[in-house]
């Protein structure tokens, strides 16, 4: 299975600031996606990473406010710019591996609060 | 669009007895995937099941049951003889081609003993 890490695992935040989450997986995988669930929400997909492209943004995220790196098959990283107490939430990255392993893959998630 | 509809927003039951968490799905594709995901309070997402939209056998795995039914474009979720443990929100998502996924709003699962 792959095992996917991210730090921070949690952060307090100042309002204007940014904080920069990164994701890294054990394995190689093409798709690399980042989720935001709100407190007491379900998840939203914020965007698709892909390896050597700009990412995916879905409707309602963009890029200056969320930029996403993904400079290898193993590594992605989420910025979280000019922070507001809005953006207080878990963030988690999540790998397809199919069709290798039958499940998609979530870290454990990054809790952020925004002071 | 792909869409995820988890109509219970909170279900409570006592120790032993069975739960069914209802899930039903919208697409325009013919190739998808279904998932079961488990969230406990500590906040991690567990995996429960993936089921392909060509596959439509009911799977068994301990106490749980996935009922796939794509006349009905459902795909819900039994627990039999519930236990505390089973408290935590279940997630039912669709993803289209193996791609991203798209979340249900979640069922909160309390289980009483």
């Amino acid at each position: 299975s792959a095992v996917i890490s991210q730090k921070p695992s949690r952060d307090i935040c100042q309002r204007g600031t940014s904080l920069t989450i990164q994701c890294q997986v054990d394995s190689q995988v093409t798709m690399m996606f980042w989720y935001r669930q709100q407190p007491g929400q379900s998840l939203t997909l914020i965007a698709t990473a892909n390896q050597g492209s700009e990412a995916t943004y879905e409707s309602g995220f963009v890029i200056d406010k969320f930029p996403i790196s993904r400079p290898n098959l193993t590594f992605s990283t989420l910025t979280v710019s000019n922070m507001s107490p809005e953006d207080s939430s878990i963030y988690l990255c999540s790998v397809d591996a199919s069709p290798l392993y039958n499940e998609q893959f979530f870290g454990p998630g990054t809790r952020l609060t925004v002071l | 669009a792909q869409k995820v509809t988890q109509a219970q927003t909170e279900i409570s039951v006592v120790e032993k007895e069975d739960v069914t968490l209802d899930c039903v799905y919208e697409t325009r594709d013919t190739t998808y995937y279904l998932f079961w995901y488990k969230q406990p309070p500590s906040g991690e997402l567990v995996f429960l099941i993936r089921r392909n939209s060509f596959d439509e056998q009911n799977e068994i795995s301990g106490r749980y049951s996935w009922n796939f039914q794509k006349s009905t474009s459902s795909f819900n979720f039994t627990i039999t003889a519930s236990q505390v443990v089973d408290s935590a929100v279940y997630f039912c998502a669709l993803s289209e081609a193996g791609n991203d996924m798209r979340f249900g709003a979640g069922t909160r699962l309390t289980v009483k003993p």
